[in-house]
């Protein structure tokens, strides 16, 4: 079966300060992996994805993502956050059909 | 500019009341997904389809839940009888074969 795994529930920064939310999955075939933002009181919106190829990808407003097989790892970075990057991040993981999603994490970002 | 469309956008109904949420899928797309949202249990999916056939409901209680897509435009998730248990944001979700979702604004569910 398939779950996710994000290692941080609430993640406190500075404005400037770097970012990294941990996400780990299971699942034993091949995966398209996620990750969604959700700013406060609003829907999901996707920030990047990972299908194939080149395991690092960008995404919006400066996120990346780094994809390693060998760890089953899909963690989000940000070299420098905004207070406008508060709100919660989602892991996701597809393997065949279902899109399971994390626990979440929730970023505050002081000015 | 497409978009997933979710109907009402707030509900708040009394136990035992009937509640139906619709959703417009974007068009084109041949999934769509269910999520609950609650600060408890965070996001659990609750029932998807693939080209209107319903492929897993394991996460909805069978008693009480039921969903369906009677056309391509239109997805409907149904409680009957509603309990307070159920106030939660109900997403709805689409998208095109294994690649991203995209999601509606939500149905913010209130049960008294």
């Amino acid at each position: 079966a398939q779950s996710v795994s994000q290692h941080n529930h609430h993640v406190i920064l500075s404005e400037a300060a770097s970012l990294e939310l941990g996400c780990n999955y299971s699942y034993g075939g091949t995966v398209n992996l996620f990750w969604y933002v959700q700013y406060p009181g609003q829907h999901l919106q996707l920030l990047l994805k990972y299908f194939s190829g080149d395991p690092l990808v960008k995404g919006i407003k400066g996120f990346e993502a780094e994809f390693i097989k060998s760890k089953f790892s899909f963690n989000l970075r940000k070299p420098s956050v905004q207070w406008s990057d508060t709100a919660e991040y989602f892991c996701a993981v597809r393997g065949y059909n279902k899109l399971i999603f994390g626990a979440g994490t929730r970023l505050a970002v002081h000015p | 500019d497409a978009r997933v469309t979710q109907t009402p956008r707030h509900k708040v109904t009394e136990m035992g009341q009937e509640v139906t949420m619709r959703c417009q899928p974007i068009l084109g797309h041949n999934t769509v997904f269910w999520y609950r949202q609650t600060m408890m249990q965070g996001l659990e999916l609750l029932a998807y389809f693939r080209n209107r056939a319903p492929l897993d409901d394991s996460g909805m209680p069978k008693d009480r839940f039921s969903a369906e897509m009677p056309d391509a435009t239109l997805a409907t998730l149904k409680i009957q009888p509603s309990e307070p248990r159920d106030s939660a944001v109900y997403f709805c979700a689409s998208g095109l074969q294994e690649r991203e979702l995209f999601f509606g604004e939500g149905s913010r569910l209130t049960v008294l």
